[in-house]
């Protein structure tokens, strides 16, 4: 069945530093993909999506392209601040459902 | 305020009791879902319901049992638990089951300790 897969966290960078957090994903035709955030006791919310190859998806100074070859959504901000520390998960579109990665937590430092 | 609102926040409850779990949402959507949230695993889809109708039952064992009354409300009753289905309990919603967007709207969950 389909699955995404995301790097293991936890993820800890100094504020202002490059971020990249992968993903990829196994899917039967071309879903779209998400990546939602989860701030502490909250719950998930929609970051940013691409529904086709090669769009990209972009909110918040954050961003991440649809790779069709590499079959990857990897999520990057050029320069985190201490407020984007959270859960990042990863999400495809299938049929009626969203299936989710496991979740990267990042922490970041001031 | 969240569109999506879940009670009770936390819940601690022995194997034996019955419990229930309660998600409103004032958003009009018209599909609702219930998630799991486990430690380090991907967030694991229970239910989805379409205009009050089940949609979806991921293999959910029958001690989980779900209710839409109406577009804007769902439980999830709870009997006789064990304790590794202690975890977050996130209900969504969306405009429709088709997820033509793909936007979900989590409520903020219920996090459930069974002991």
């Amino acid at each position: 069945g389909n699955s995404v897969t995301q790097m293991e966290g936890p993820v800890t960078l100094s504020e202002e530093a490059f971020l990249t957090i992968n993903c990829t994903y196994t899917a039967t035709g071309y879903p779209s993909l998400f990546w939602y955030v989860q701030y502490p006791g909250e719950g998930l919310q929609l970051l940013l999506k691409a529904t086709k190859a090669d769009d990209k998806g972009s909110n918040k100074g954050f961003e991440a392209t649809y790779r069709k070859e590499t079959t990857s959504f990897h999520l990057e901000k050029g320069s985190v601040q201490v407020s984007d520390s959270a859960v990042y998960f990863c999400a495809l579109s299938d049929r009626s459902k969203l299936v989710f990665g496991a979740g990267t937590i990042l922490r970041v430092k001031s | 305020e969240t569109g999506v609102t879940q009670t009770p926040r936390h819940l601690v409850m022995g194997m034996t009791n019955k419990k229930s779990l309660k998600c409103e949402q004032h958003l009009g959507h018209n599909a609702m879902y219930w998630y799991k949230q486990s430690a380090k695993k991907p967030l694991e889809l229970m239910f989805v319901y379409s205009l009050e109708e089940r949609v979806e039952n991921n293999s959910v064992p029958s001690r989980f049992s779900p209710e839409c009354p109406n577009s804007s409300h769902l439980f999830l009753h709870l009997h006789t638990l064990q304790p590794e289905d202690s975890a977050l309990y996130l209900c969504a919603s969306s405009l429709s089951s088709g997820l033509n967007t793909g936007e979900l709207f989590f409520g903020e969950g219920s996090r459930l300790t069974v002991l």
